[in-house]
């Protein structure tokens, strides 16, 4: 089936630094979405891409839908401990409804 | 967005037994998932919920084993029959909701499921 590689798997980072982890995939996505998940929580909804090329930016957060609609990139500017969770990223392929193919997940920790 | 409640938040059951998980939202929705997150893992979509018919299964996922209802628009439910401890997971629901440029999809906090 399809799947999305989601890089790195983990990071371990002090506070303050910038951070990026990035999706790829071998099918056309038409929607990008990135997730964060913290320990006995849900995947919370962080940013939604829509269109290739399309730049978005939710606080610290700035996410990108690919040119070839195959990838996309999430980075994280002056991490904090707050930070720390797992990141996912989510897409749904051209014509197959609203279902949603999860990567593999980067896990985040973040030294104050 | 949208709110989801599912319940129970957590259970440990006996192996062989069944769990009915329930999953309300607080707004008409049209489309309902049901994710699995086994340890340690990414989230696998069990199947599409439908309303007034029989849910869509993803491969690997069969309707004896997690047999779903959803009678209404803002209400699901999935069970887990005859339990091993590989199915030990967290159990999602998800909805999808249109925006003006596309669909978001949300998640309700999940239920943590032990079998022993």
């Amino acid at each position: 089936g399809q799947q999305l590689n989601q890089s790195p798997q983990s990071m371990f980072i002090q506070e303050g630094e910038d951070v990026s982890m990035n999706c790829t995939s071998s099918s056309i996505f038409n929607t990008w979405l990135w997730y964060k998940q913290e320990p006995g929580e849900g995947p919370v909804l962080l940013i939604a891409l829509y269109k290739a090329g399309e730049l978005t930016s939710n606080g610290r957060l700035t996410a990108q839908f690919g040119i070839t609609r195959k990838d996309s990139f999430l980075n994280i500017s002056a991490s904090i401990p707050s930070d720390v969770g797992i990141y996912f990223c989510a897409g749904r392929i051209y014509n197959q409804g609203g279902k949603l193919i999860f990567g593999q997940g980067t896990e985040l920790s973040v030294k104050p | 967005s949208a709110v989801i409640s599912q319940k129970p938040s957590r259970d440990i059951c006996q192996r062989g037994t069944s769990l009915t998980i329930q999953c309300q939202v607080d707004s008409q929705v049209t489309m309902m998932f049901w994710y699995r997150q086994q340890p340690g893992q990414s989230l696998t979509l069990i199947a599409t919920a439908n309303q007034g018919s029989e849910a869509t299964y993803e491969s690997g996922f069969v309707i004896d084993k997690f047999p779903i209802s959803r009678p209404n628009l803002t209400f699901s439910t999935l069970t887990v029959s005859n339990m091993s401890p590989e199915d030990s997971s967290i159990y999602l629901c998800s909805v999808g909701t249109r925006t003006g440029v596309g669909t978001e999809a949300f998640f309700g906090q999940g239920t943590r499921l032990t079998v022993v």
